[in-house]
């Protein structure tokens, strides 16, 4: 157990539908970053929140946004949903950047499937 | 841009059997490599990380080693079991705070 916790578990929605997927991350960590894993893939990075702000995100489109709140709980949102969104996404938590220790903490992940 | 490999794709092997999984990476700049376990349809689970100083890790059967200058790092399993069945995944971390980037895994498994 990690500590970090993903709702909801499954979800199912039809293509050009918006989904939320919410995060609550380990205590402590004030770093929340969002994968997307396709069956079969490695997890590929959506973005990640730093102290509330977008502090990267990688190649997805601005379809896909999040929010993360003061209590470093967050949410990954998704607009006009398409097939290909599929997926699992993970969502892991990292303490503050002090010392030379960065682990991610996962969280179990939630399956969504676009009909 | 980093990329990383993971050899073999798949491996099956019988119980008891000592294996090594393999995994490369494009850009020796790194800050720590991480060794994940998933389950089916599951999250992941971190095994070992290894910090860009550290040569190897170990838990107890397993035992991680990096090369950064040859962009390399090895996962040993000692005297595998069926439980150990799992994809295994490693990912870098270029720099404090930022992304992970992941191989696309090796499917395990570990015959009674």
């Amino acid at each position: 157990e990690t500590g970090v916790t993903q709702s909801p578990t499954h979800l199912i929605k039809t293509r050009g539908q918006q989904v939320t997927l919410r995060c609550s991350s380990q205590s402590g960590h004030n770093t929340v970053s969002w994968y997307q894993q396709a069956l079969g893939q490695g997890p590929q990075f959506i973005f990640q929140y730093y102290r509330e702000e977008e502090n990267g995100r990688g190649n997805f489109p601005p379809r896909f946004s999040g929010l993360q709140f003061p209590n470093y709980s967050s949410e990954l949102n998704v607009n006009a949903l398409e097939l290909d969104d599929s997926a699992l996404y993970l969502c892991a938590s990292s303490p503050p950047r002090t010392g030379s220790y960065n682990e991610q903490c996962f969280g179990p992940g939630t399956r969504l499937t676009v009909l | 841009k980093q990329e990383v490999t993971q050899i073999p794709a798949a491996l099956s092997v019988p119980e008891g059997e000592n294996l090594v999984l393999n995994c490369s990476f494009t850009d020796s700049a790194i800050y720590n490599l991480q060794w994940f376990r998933q389950d089916p349809g599951k999250g992941l689970t971190s095994l070992l990380l290894i910090q860009s100083s550290q040569r190897e890790q170990t838990s107890g059967r397993l035992n991680a080693s990096l090369d950064k200058s040859s962009g390399r790092s090895t996962l040993y399993i000692a005297a595998s079991q069926p439980g150990d069945s799992a994809t295994y995944l490693c990912a870098v971390l270029r720099s404090s705070g930022s992304r992970l980037t992941f191989g696309e895994g090796t499917q395990l498994t570990v015959n009674p």
